[in-house]
């Protein structure tokens, strides 16, 4: 089972400022998600990577960017938060073959006021 | 349009008693199948999966069952026990490089003494 790593678990922010969201995996794996979940709703994929220089956009529309310059660390950035990106995000990986299994951060709940 | 759909926002089932969870897709190309628990602000946990050329997956309390004529597929949890309570999530990849997977809007079962 992998071990990922999210930061912060909880953010409270104003609107306007820019964050980062933080996500590591120690397992190697070479694929990683970033997914949206509001409250009683699917989890939406909004990034995905295939490996290090390697991101595309998720079925969601989402204003924040990604990156993966290092196959562990996969951070999600928003260069100005609206009450609109209001939400849970959430960092997944998966290790190509593994059965489409993919393994889930606890989470960062974001509250942009 | 909702590919994979739980149409029972919630259960309450009796401890010892089986709980039947239940979930349709639309799309015949997804090739796996995955079942997730999630407990509130935690990230999701994989419980079971099963692939499309099978109709039955059995891991301990957890069995998946898929009818692929019917588009759908099932989580029977037996016995149930009060830390089973969680929002369980079904989830339907199309498989290819990516390993995308598309959930539900999840049925949060509880289970009472």
């Amino acid at each position: 089972e992998a071990d990922i790593y999210q930061t912060p678990r909880y953010l409270v922010i104003g609107t306007g400022k820019k964050i980062t969201l933080e996500c590591s995996q120690t397992m190697g794996h070479d694929k990683m998600y970033w997914y949206q979940q509001d409250p009683g709703m699917e989890l939406h994929l909004i990034h995905y990577s295939y490996g290090v220089n390697s991101t595309e956009k998720g079925d969601l529309s989402s204003e924040s960017t990604v990156s993966r310059i290092r196959t562990e660390h996969f951070p999600l950035t928003l260069e100005s938060a609206r009450p609109s990106h209001t939400s849970q995000y959430l960092c997944a990986s998966s290790e190509f073959g593994a059965g489409r299994v993919q393994y889930f951060g606890p989470g960062t709940r974001l509250t942009v006021t | 349009d909702q590919q994979v759909k739980q149409n029972s926002p919630s259960l309450s089932v009796q401890e010892g008693r089986i709980s039947i969870l239940n979930c349709d897709y639309t799309n015949s190309m997804f090739d796996y199948f995955l079942w997730y628990k999630k407990y509130p602000a935690e990230g999701p946990t994989f419980l079971i999966s099963i692939s499309s050329i099978k109709d039955k997956n059995e891991d301990g309390r957890f069995t998946v069952f898929l009818n692929k004529s019917a588009k759908h597929l099932s989580l029977h949890i037996v016995p149930s026990q009060p830390g089973d309570s969680a929002v369980y999530f079904c989830a339907a990849s199309i498989g290819g490089n990516t390993d995308k997977l598309i959930f539900g809007t999840g049925t949060r079962l509880q289970v009472f003494p």
